[in-house]
């Protein structure tokens, strides 16, 4: 079965650009969740969507959005970059709590550096 | 407020064991713990749930200490594949399944 999957791996971007990244859930996941990854710290909690809907956001500023489509798979945006959104963006999916099977498993990450 | 983890570092010979802490000063609904090799997107190692039962398979298991908010990871007899740095994630409460990890464990195995 194919795991979660995640476009592009690798981006180059400049400040004041804007940057959609893309990923797809494990088949049957309906939750969909963002985390960014700064080198040497842990995964911070941008955006949980579940069913379409937005069901968490984490400390993060407006320039950051993002969406779920009808088939579950999920784009982040993210406006104005500034340098210190170079990070590795990692998408989770999971079964909703109430499964009792809510384990996140993350895709490979797309890794964005902002010059 | 992220989970604290301890120790930061370790480095052990194949063979030797280790222990991986994680501490929450919250409610925790349960605590999800993670590898992360360099360059790599984090791999689940295993979940463990309020109310729940120690989980383990093979050499790695973990435990879940409700009233301290406290879980510990547990590798025995470690291989060099355990290389890695290790992440608990902690879920509330009362934050649906958002995941706070901390700041995590670097752990390398020498021969």
């Amino acid at each position: 079965d194919a795991g979660v999957t995640q476009s592009p791996t690798h981006l180059i971007k400049t400040r004041g650009q804007h940057v959609t990244l893309r990923c797809s859930p494990i088949s049957g996941h309906k939750s969909v969740s963002w985390y960014q990854q700064v080198l040497g710290q842990g995964p911070q909690f941008i955006f949980q969507y579940y069913e379409k809907e937005e069901r968490g956001r984490g400390n993060f500023p407006d320039r950051f959005s993002a969406r779920q489509f009808p088939n579950y798979s999920s784009e982040l945006n993210v406006n104005a970059l500034l340098l210190g959104d170079s990070a590795l963006y990692l998408c989770a999916s999971s079964l909703p709590r109430a499964s009792g099977q809510e384990t996140q498993y993350f895709g490979p990450g797309t890794r964005l550096l902002v010059l | 407020q992220q989970p604290v983890q301890s120790p930061q570092a370790v480095i052990l010979r194949e063979g030797e064991d280790a222990v991986i802490n994680c501490s929450s000063s919250k409610a925790l609904y349960s605590v999800h713990w993670y590898r992360q090799k360099h360059g790599e997107a984090p791999v689940f190692l295993m979940i463990l749930l309020k109310g729940g039962e120690q989980k383990g398979h093979e050499k790695i298991s973990a435990s879940f200490n409700e009233k301290k908010q406290q879980s510990s990871l547990y590798l025995t007899a470690s291989q060099l594949s355990y290389s890695g740095t290790y992440f608990c994630g902690t879920e509330e409460e009362t934050s649906g399944s958002r995941l706070t990890f901390g700041e995590g464990t670097q752990l390398t195995v020498n021969p």
